[in-house]
C-alpha cells in the first residue's frame, strides 16, 4: 500500500539548474496537486490536475511547469531554479468526489543555492 | 474566494488536559472542512472531515471537531491530550464549486507537555 510516492526526498540545486520532481500514486485517484510549504505560510497550491492530460495553475505557478501524461504520475518541473524556490514540496492526490480528503506524499526538501 | 484562518500559531497544553485548535473559514458555497496533522519530516495525514450532518465529527486518534455554521468555525478538540499529539495541525476547506482544490490555513503547532 504505497499511496503517494515522491522522488527525490532531498535535493540541492545551484541557481539556474533544472530538475523534475516525480509524484506517483497507486490509488487510481483522478485529482493530483503540487503544494509548497514554507514556514509560517501554510501550504500554497502550485499546479493541479483533474485528470490525465489536464493541468491548471494554482496560487503560485510562476517558475514551475507540470505534466500528467499518465493518470498515476504528476511531474513538477523547475526550468531555472531560483533561491526563492527553496521549500518543501508536497504532492497530494484525491478522488474526484470532494467529500474525500487528500492523501499526501512524504515531501521533497529542495534547497537552491 | 475561499480562505481559512488559524488564529493561533502555537497551542501549549499539559498532558491529560483538553485541547482546542481553532479554525475559521470563508467559502461561497457549502463548506467541506478537513483537519490534517503533520509530524516532523513527514507529509500531512488526514484526521477528520465535516461534509454534512451532525455538527460534531469524530476522527482518528481520539480527535473530534465541532462545526459551527453561524460562527463559520471548525475547531479541533480532544478531551485528554497526549505527548504524542504534539505536531503541526492544518485546517483546510474544499469548496464544492472549486474543482476540488483545498485551501489550507497556516498551521498551528500543538505542544503537549508531560
Amino acid at each position: 500500500n504505497a499511496g503517494v510516492t515522491q522522488t527525490p526526498k532531498f535535493r540541492v540545486l545551484k541557481t539556474g539548474q533544472s530538475m523534475t520532481l516525480l509524484c506517483a500514486q497507486d490509488m487510481n485517484h483522478e485529482y493530483m496537486y503540487w503544494y509548497r510549504q514554507d514556514p509560517g505560510m501554510g501550504l500554497r497550491l502550485i499546479h493541479y490536475s483533474v485528470g490525465e492530460g489536464t493541468t491548471a495553475k494554482g496560487e503560485v505557478p510562476d517558475g514551475y511547469n507540470v505534466s500528467r501524461l499518465k493518470k498515476q504520475n504528476f511531474l513538477l518541473g523547475l526550468e531555472s531554479a531560483a533561491p526563492s524556490q527553496t521549500s518543501v514540496y508536497f504532492c497530494a492526490s484525491s478522488y474526484s468526489d470532494r467529500t474525500y480528503g487528500y492523501t499526501f506524499g512524504s515531501g521533497t526538501r529542495l534547497t537552491v543555492v | 474566494a475561499q480562505s481559512v484562518a488559524q488564529p493561533e500559531d502555537q497551542v501549549n497544553v499539559a498532558e491529560g488536559n483538553p485541547l482546542t485548535v481553532k479554525c475559521t473559514y470563508s467559502v461561497s458555497g457549502n463548506p467541506y472542512l478537513f483537519w490534517y496533522v503533520q509530524y516532523p519530516n513527514r507529509g500531512l495525514q488526514f484526521l477528520l472531515k465535516y461534509i454534512t450532518g451532525d455538527n460534531l465529527v469524530k476522527g482518528s486518534y481520539g480527535f473530534e471537531a465541532e462545526f459551527n455554521k453561524s460562527q463559520t468555525s471548525f475547531h479541533l478538540k480532544k478531551p485528554s491530550a497526549l505527548v504524542s499529539d504534539s505536531a503541526l495541525y492544518f485546517c483546510a476547506v474544499r469548496d464544492e464549486t472549486n474543482a476540488g482544490k483545498s485551501t489550507f490555513g497556516d498551521g498551528t503547532t500543538l505542544t503537549v507537555k508531560p
